[in-house]
């Protein structure tokens, strides 16, 4: 089964440093890998995803992941946080069943900006 | 023009009662499906309809109990809640293929009490 591990469940930043949430991923065969965003009391959004083509993924609202087969990892990035950028993030992996795809997420990290 | 709407949106409800939530996706996708989140934001598969046909069970309760009326429309009805059931609960859409996005409701929020 397919699984992945966010290693911090809390990342705090100040408003225009740059941004690390770390994500590593157990996968028996090249995976689908997904990055979400969950805005307070708001549904989730999908920031980007990693389907074979380009290890380098570009997001939206400036985002981006690297797909790194070697370190098992997909870890999202952007140069600059933003205030609005205080959210949930879950990093997810789709797992095949029976020939369709469920999504397996992760436990979730919560960034924090200050100003 | 909403892509995947849930109603409603928050469920304040007693021990015991019967409840539904209703999704309707209007992406032209012919797989839905119900996720829930629990208090700690944890986040896992329920259900996943293909063309009205389940695919996808994951040993939910038989309490839980989802219905596609057609491919556009998922609900899921709960007998007899408890408080545990107390979740947010998400519906989504895709098209079948590892490749395609899923895309995912706004959530129902969901109070036993």
């Amino acid at each position: 089964a397919q699984s992945v591990t966010q290693l911090d469940s809390h990342v705090s930043v100040s408003e225009g440093t740059p941004v690390l949430l770390r994500c590593n991923y157990s996968s028996s065969y090249s995976p689908s890998l997904f990055w979400y965003v969950q805005h307070p009391n708001k549904g989730l959004q999908l920031l980007l995803k990693y389907t074979s083509a380009a290890t380098l993924v570009k997001g939206i609202n400036g985002f981006e992941a690297e797909f790194k087969k070697s370190e098992t990892s997909f870890h999202l990035t952007k140069p600059s946080a933003h205030m609005s950028d205080a959210a949930e993030y879950f990093c997810v992996v789709g797992e095949m069943n029976t020939g369709f795809q469920k999504l397996v997420f992760g436990t979730g990290t919560r960034l924090l900006v200050s100003p | 023009d909403t892509a995947v709407s849930q109603t409603p949106k928050y469920l304040v409800t007693q021990m015991g009662n019967d409840k539904s939530i209703k999704c309707e996706q209007n992406l032209g996708h012919d797989t839905m499906y119900w996720y829930k989140q629990d208090s700690k934001k944890f986040l896992k598969i329920m259900f996943s309809y293909n063309n009205k046909e389940l695919i996808i069970n994951e040993t939910v309760p038989n309490r839980f109990s989802p219905k596609s009326p057609d491919k556009a429309h998922l609900n899921l009805h709960i007998n007899s809640l408890e408080l545990g059931d107390s979740a947010v609960y998400f519906c989504a859409s895709s098209l079948r293929d590892r490749q395609n996005t899923i895309y995912f409701g706004e959530g129902s929020w969901l109070t036993v009490v």
